[in-house]
C-alpha cells in the first residue's frame, strides 16, 4: 500500500543522456517535491509544486526540470547528466494544508557513467 | 546555508538504553519541526512533529523537546532497539511548504 511510488529504484544513464525519473502519489496531496540526496548527505530541496504553480529552488541547476501533468504524477527531467548528478532522488508530498509532514517515497538511486 | 544543523554525526548506545538526538537550528521564524528516520536504501520516514507553540510531543517510544530560547531540539528514543539504527534528520519549515534538512546523526544500537 505505497503512497508516494517513484519508478524505477535503480537507474543508470550515460554522461550527457537525458533522463527522466517518475514520481506517483495515491494520497491526492496538492504539493510534490523533488529532493537529492547525495551519499552521507541531507536531502536537498530541488523544486516543489503548489498544484500547478512551479516553485524552483534559487540554486538548483538549469538542467534540473519537473513536470507535473496531473495531481497524482510529478517527473524530474535531467538533460545532461553530469557526473556530479550521481544522487538518490527522493520524492516528497504534503497535502499542503495547515501543519503537515512530507511522505517520501524511497528514491531513485542515478548512476551517471 | 541550511537552517537546521546536527550537533554530533554518529551515536552508538546500547539496546535497552535511552537516545538523545539533538539539533540546533538558526531561524527564529520556524515554525514546523520534524524528526525523520532513514534507513539505508530507503526514503526518510516520518517519527514525530512539533509546532512552535508547543515545547514537548510524545509518541510512542519518542518524545520531541522543543526550546526556542536557545533555538534547540532534541528527538528522545526510549529503550532503544536494533530497529533503531538509522539516519535521523530534523527538518524545519519557515512558512513556504518547503523542508529544510538537517546534516542528519546515524544512530547505532549496540546489542
Amino acid at each position: 500500500d505505497a503512497m508516494v511510488i517513484q519508478n524505477p529504484r535503480y537507474q543508470v544513464t550515460q554522461f550527457g543522456k537525458p533522463v527522466t525519473l517518475s514520481c506517483s502519489q495515491t494520497l491526492n496531496h496538492n504539493v510534490m517535491y523533488w529532493y537529492q540526496q547525495k551519499s552521507s548527505q541531507a536531502p536537498k530541496l530541488l523544486f516543489h509544486y503548489y498544484d500547478k504553480d512551479f516553485n524552483n529552488e534559487a540554486d538548483t541547476p538549469d538542467n534540473f526540470q519537473s513536470r507535473r501533468p496531473n495531481t497524482s504524477f510529478c517527473f524530474l527531467d535531467i538533460r545532461s547528466p553530469g557526473l556530479g548528478d550521481a544522487a538518490m532522488y527522493l520524492c516528497a508530498t504534503s497535502s499542503g494544508t495547515g501543519f503537515s509532514p512530507l511522505h517520501f517515497g524511497n528514491g531513485t538511486r542515478l548512476t551517471v557513467t | 546555508g541550511e537552517s537546521v544543523g546536527l550537533h554530533l554525526p554518529t551515536l552508538s548506545v546500547q539496546e535497552g538504553d535511552n537516545s538523545i538526538i539533538n539539533c540546533a537550528y538558526s531561524n527564529s521564524a520556524s515554525d514546523y519541526f520534524i524528526w525523520y528516520k532513514q534507513e539505508s536504501g530507503k526514503g526518510p520516514q516520518f517519527i514525530i512533529d512539533i509546532r512552535s507553540n508547543m515545547d514537548k510531543r510524545q509518541g510512542q517510544r519518542v518524545t520531541v523537546l522543543l526550546n526556542k530560547t536557545v533555538k534547540h531540539l532534541s528527538l528522545q528514543i526510549a529503550a532503544t532497539q536494533p530497529g533503531d539504527s538509522a539516519v535521523y534528520f530534523c527538518a524545519d519549515f519557515t512558512g513556504r511548504r518547503a523542508l529544510t534538512f538537517g546534516s542528519g546523526t546515524r544512530l547505532q544500537v549496540q546489542p
